[in-house]
């Protein structure tokens, strides 16, 4: 089956830092990349999806400048939380949808756990 | 505002008995729905889905219920195995915006063997 990579897996990081978190598809390409959010026995939430070689299109409420998200190629997406504070810790998942999906291919990475000091 | 409910954060079934997983939308532009199912430190995987034009999906142990007027669906196992432990999620779209999911805050389904 379709595969999706996230690195890293697990970081911690101080206050006011920036956290790069990647997301790949390993055997697929994926025009469209999707960035979500899950705080401790929530949902997921749809935070951006991206698109390659456009601009990311935000969920109300995520702050743009905040999570940047930059879809350079059609296997690779990447989500940087800038400055980022300890509200911010939270456990980041990708997903990914092939070129020519249909409306169940939506393949998720293992998730990022991040947590900001 | 959660547009997709799963009220039961937990559940335990005996191995060899059919285990109920149910989720409520509020939305009612949903014309599709998805399970999906999780286990530690992975990502989530598609596991069955059901069309509003349909009110029932069958895949070997898995079925999808959907009712529409309520609002509801549910996924049933039977027989449960040990290995279906794991958080399953529900998840609905919209057919004018298919690739944005609404998830439940999903159930942890414990089978007991």
């Amino acid at each position: 089956g379709a595969v999706v990579s996230q690195h890293p897996s697990r970081v911690i990081c101080k206050s006011g830092t920036s956290v790069k978190i990647e997301c790949r598809s390993l055997d697929f390409q994926a025009t469209t990349m999707f960035w979500y959010r899950q705080f401790p026995k929530q949902s997921l939430m749809l935070m951006a999806t991206s698109n390659e070689g456009s601009k990311a299109t935000y969920e109300q409420g995520v702050e743009k400048d905040k999570f940047l998200i930059n879809h350079a190629s059609l296997t690779l997406s990447t989500l940087t939380v800038t400055s980022a504070h300890p509200e911010d810790s939270s456990f980041y998942i990708c997903s990914a949808s092939p070129t020519s999906g249909g409306r169940d291919t939506q393949y998720f990475g293992p998730g990022t756990r991040l947590t900001v000091l | 505002d959660q547009q997709v409910k799963q009220n039961s954060p937990s559940l335990s079934v005996q191995e060899g008995r059919i285990s109920i997983l149910n989720c409520d939308y509020t939305n009612s532009m949903f014309d599709y729905f998805l399970w999906y199912k999780k286990y530690p430190a992975e990502g989530p995987t598609f596991l069955i889905s059901i069309s509003s034009i349909k009110d029932k999906n069958e895949d070997g142990r898995f079925t999808v219920f959907l009712n529409k007027s309520a609002k509801h669906l549910s996924l049933h196992i039977v027989p449960s195995q040990p290995g279906d432990s794991a958080v399953y999620f529900c998840a609905a779209s919209e057919e004018n915006n298919f690739n944005k999911f609404y998830f439940g805050s999903g159930t942890k389904l414990n089978v007991k063997p």
